[in-house]
């Protein structure tokens, strides 16, 4: 089945700076891949998503790229704020509406300090 | 609000144990997923249903079991608990209908087991 991965684990970043975290996935069948965001106590929430046909996709100060030769893609913060701090996940899954079987990397801990 | 409503939110269970958890999907949403979080783990995909239906299964314990009803909500059980099933449970709900990749999966707050 498919296998993603996600680095860094933990991301601690200057307010205004940037933040990037990858992810890496195993099955080259694997075309939507969605970006969620978890808030301390709340379910995670999507903030952006891209599908395989797209290279990149941006949504004000999030941006997401994607390489489908090399199997990997990434989620971009840009001018980052305090709210941003929360934890994020990469996912990646195949099917015609994109939600099945979601595999999901381990998180990382995006930490913005003041 | 996300609009899925789990409960409960906390249960405490004793091991051997077997608790039922509660998923009312988003208004107009289909299909309903459940997650299970554990410390330091992504999230785990269980199973989903679709109108009723079994659609999808994941690495669901053969101890664990969930339906969907006619009016949508969802339960998941849980029986013959053991120290490891201690974890945030989550549903999520999507339309599953219309553009393909248009739908988002929305998941609500978590109910959190703790097996003692």
């Amino acid at each position: 089945g498919e296998n993603v991965e996600q680095h860094p684990s933990t991301l601690s970043v200057q307010e205004g700076d940037s933040a990037v975290i990858k992810c890496t996935y195993s099955d080259s069948a694997s075309n939507y891949f969605p970006w969620y965001k978890q808030e301390l106590g709340k379910g995670p929430q999507l903030i952006i998503d891209i599908r395989s046909n797209v290279g990149e996709k941006k949504d004000q100060r999030i941006a997401v790229t994607l390489n489908k030769t090399a199997k990997h893609f990434s989620l971009h913060i840009t001018e980052t704020q305090p709210e941003d701090s929360a934890v994020y996940f990469c996912a990646a899954s195949m099917g015609d509406f994109g939600n099945e079987k979601l595999t999901f990397g381990t998180g990382t801990r995006l930490t913005i300090i003041p | 609000d996300s609009g899925v409503t789990q409960t409960p939110k906390h249960l405490i269970t004793a091991t051997g144990q077997r608790v039922t958890l509660r998923c009312s999907p988003r208004s107009g949403d289909l299909s309903v997923y459940w997650y299970q979080q554990s410390l330091d783990q992504g999230l785990q995909f269980l199973i989903q249903y679709y109108n009723g239906e079994e659609r999808a299964k994941g690495n669901i314990l053969e101890r664990f079991s969930a339906q969907q009803f006619p009016d949508l909500h969802s339960e998941l059980n849980l029986s013959s608990l053991e120290l490891g099933d201690s974890a945030l449970y989550f549903c999520a709900s999507s339309v599953e209908q219309g553009l393909p990749g248009a739908n988002v999966l929305t998941f609500g707050a978590g109910s959190r087991l703790t097996v003692l």
